[in-house]
């Protein structure tokens, strides 16, 4: 069974500084890995994701995130972060035998960019 | 491109009682999946429908049920409401069994949120 730990139940950066979210994983076989952020009383926003290829992942919003097969990581990160930022994020895997829709998340990291 | 949409996006229910949520998915999106959301929790994946038929389910009792109709839209029910059920219910689609047209990204409602009293 695979799940997904995000060590960290908040994270708080200044505007302009770097951003990271944490993110480790366990699963049999190769992994999906993707991150999703969470606006207030809203659903979830696919920014990024890792099927196969390059280690480090471009997604929406100037995130990316750099996947470690030998650390099982998947952290996300952001060179500058906004205000506009500040949200609930959470890192999820699928196993590969899964179906596209079946994924285990984490718990979630709430973000907070103070100006 | 319409979006997923879910309804209603509240609603207040009594213990025991039974409820149905609807979903309408993505344009082009054959495949509707069902996450339980408890507050300060991540999603739970409930089950998963895929032309019609139920395709994956995770760790919910039996009294969790759905249907997928031929447009692709989804429904959930739940009997015999407990407490613990009080949650945001979210629906997402994508676009197949990893299909040719599956790009993996799933593509959310904002949810309907169910208070159990």
């Amino acid at each position: 069974a695979q799940s997904v730990a995000q060590p960290e139940d908040q994270v708080n950066v200044a505007e302009g500084n770097p951003l990271t979210v944490k993110c480790t994983y366990s699963v049999s076989g190769n992994p999906y890995l993707f991150w999703y952020v969470q606006y207030p009383n809203r659903g979830l926003q696919f920014l990024l994701k890792y099927i196969t290829g390059d280690n480090l992942v471009k997604g929406s919003y100037g995130f990316e995130a750099e996947f470690n097969k030998s650390q099982t990581s998947f952290h996300l990160k952001k060179p500058s972060a906004l205000v506009s930022d500040s949200a609930l994020y959470f890192c999820a895997v699928r196993g590969s035998t899964d179906s596209w829709g079946k994924l285990q998340f984490g718990a979630g990291t709430q973000v907070v960019v103070t100006p | 491109e319409t979006g997923v949409t879910q309804s209603p996006t509240h609603l207040i229910k009594t213990r025991g009682q039974q409820v149905t949520l609807r979903c309408s998915s993505q344009s082009g999106h054959n495949t509707v999946s069902w996450y339980q959301q408890a507050l300060g929790q991540g999603p739970q994946f409930i089950f998963q429908y895929y032309r019609e038929e139920e395709n994956g389910r995770g760790n919910f009792p039996p009294r969790f049920s759905g249907l997928q109709f031929p447009n692709y839209s989804s429904e959930l029910n739940v009997n015999a409401l407990e407490l613990d059920d009080s949650a945001l219910y979210l629906c997402a689609s994508s676009g197949g069994l990893a299909g040719v047209q599956d790009t993996g990204e799933l593509f959310f409602g904002e949810g309907s949120r169910l208070t159990v009293l």
